[in-house]
């Protein structure tokens, strides 16, 4: 089994709705950091989350990790276009930096 | 942004040819890593180092070897290519609260 889980792992919406992503994990984490790829390029950091109960926003995109440590979520307000690509949940579990990555989840905006 | 750079975005190599995909930072982090991912498939931890002369094994077992010898300079090398070693190789370093990522090497073997 998956240590730690992306839900759902594809998205389709319509311009301007919003969304939700799921990120969970079967263990307590030390961080939790979200990503956005496009396909076969490098990951672009969005945010990172430290703290039990934590809110991060960033222009229409706004995480949040559970008071336990070991569900994240990530939320799109008002989706566009440009939000489309693959959203990665990666997790660290013991301070040194090395994360474990989720499945992903691919988020497509129809115009 | 991210200051953390690989070399090449693409090469395409011949079985038994030896590799080396360069990754470069100029933000100063002690701590980097290579990540691999195939396609459509999570990436996973293949080496990482915590300084200048340390290196390790990550999650997932990989032919390739690392070395730092510098703190802005984190090669990885593959001293024979085979078809398995297709895949997406990519670099990352770790400042106080942030993960940075290179945009990635695509290694493809025939």
């Amino acid at each position: 089994s998956q240590e730690l889980e992306q839900s759902p792992q594809s998205l389709i919406v319509q311009e301007g709705k919003n969304l939700t992503i799921n990120c969970t994990s079967s263990k307590t984490l030390y961080g939790l950091y979200w990503y956005k790829q496009k396909y076969g390029e490098g990951l672009i950091f969005l945010m990172m989350l430290q703290k039990g109960g934590e809110e991060k926003s960033h222009e229409k995109i706004t995480a949040k990790l559970d008071e336990k440590k070991q569900q994240s979520s990530l939320h799109i307000t008002a989706s566009q276009p440009s939000h489309a690509g693959i959203y990665l949940c990666g997790a660290d579990r013991n301070q040194g930096g090395k994360l474990i990555f989720g499945q992903g989840t691919e988020l497509s905006v129809k115009p | 942004e991210a200051d953390i750079y690989q070399t090449p975005r693409y090469l395409v190599i011949g079985t038994g040819k030896k590799i080396t995909l360069e990754c470069s930072q100029t933000m100063g982090h002690d701590k980097m890593y290579w990540y691999q991912q195939d396609p459509g498939m999570e990436l996973h931890l293949i080496h990482y180092s915590y300084g200048v002369n340390s290196t390790e094994k990550g999650d997932l077992s990989s032919e390739s070897t690392v070395s730092r010898i510098r703190t802005e300079h984190f090669p990885l090398t593959l001293e024979s290519a085979r078809p398995s070693h297709t895949s997406q190789y990519l670099c990352a370093s770790s400042g106080s609260d942030t993960i940075y990522f290179g945009e990635g090497s695509w290694l493809t073997v025939v």
